[in-house]
């Protein structure tokens, strides 16, 4: 069965130090993977897209890997702050064209400071 | 840019009374908008893909009579929870893009309470 997954329900780390958030995915084979961020209440907020044949996509202290041989995505952000504390979402477009894009479970981190 | 409105915020109301929600891209046309429900601590849960001007298709096990989705038009998408009842409560966000590989914009989504 296709699944997605995120490490850890909870991530906490000290303000300062680069956090790293983990997605797997099994049985999918994605064009497109996409990062968001999820404050409480609120919609998810677009972070990151990396394609299928790109390795490594950044954006200021933000940088997302891609590998598609281990089927895994790993999620950087460099300095963290508290203000970076939030719920973050890997979400998955396979190709065809279908524009279905599934969502995975979310890592909560929590940045102290 | 790319800022989708979602109104209203949160609706309270009896068992029985049918809720529209409204969700609108403001500054870019949507082809297509997503409608997703979402429960406390859990992912998203995509109920249903729309594209301008044709119908909504659902995902597995959303009952299409009990949620109605009109995307009549680029900017305007809107579902309504048919006869609403208790297990209908829930957090429900919807999203819009454009073609292409691009990202999906989200709304800040609807609490809905029914009592």
């Amino acid at each position: 069965s296709q699944k997605i997954e995120q490490n850890s329900e909870a991530l906490n780390i000290q303000e300062g130090k680069t956090a790293t958030l983990t997605c797997n995915y099994t049985n999918y084979s994605p064009a497109y993977l996409q990062w968001y961020r999820q404050d409480p209440g609120r919609g998810p907020v677009f972070l990151l897209l990396i394609r299928e044949n790109e390795k490594e996509k950044r954006k200021e202290r933000l940088k997302v890997t891609f590998d598609t041989t281990l089927k895994q995505s790993l999620f950087h952000i460099t300095a963290s702050q508290p203000a970076d504390s939030a719920t973050y979402l890997c979400a998955l477009e396979e190709s065809g064209g279908y524009q279905k894009v599934t969502f995975g479970t979310g890592t909560k981190l929590q940045v102290i400071p | 840019g790319a800022v989708v409105s979602q109104h209203p915020s949160w609706v309270i109301c009896k068992s029985g009374t049918s809720v529209k929600i409204e969700c609108r891209s403001l500054d870019f046309q949507a082809t297509t908008m997503f409608w997703y429900r979402q429960f406390p601590k859990q992912s998203l849960m995509l109920m249903a893909t729309s594209n301008e001007g044709s119908k909504a298709t659902y995902e597995q096990g959303v009952e299409k009579d009990k949620f109605l989705i009109n995307h009549a038009s680029l900017t305007l998408s809107t579902l309504t929870v048919t006869s609403a009842h208790p297990e209908d409560s829930s957090f429900y966000i919807c999203s819009a893009r454009s073609p292409g590989p691009q990202p999906q914009h989200f709304g800040d989504g609807t609490r809905l309470s029914i009592l």
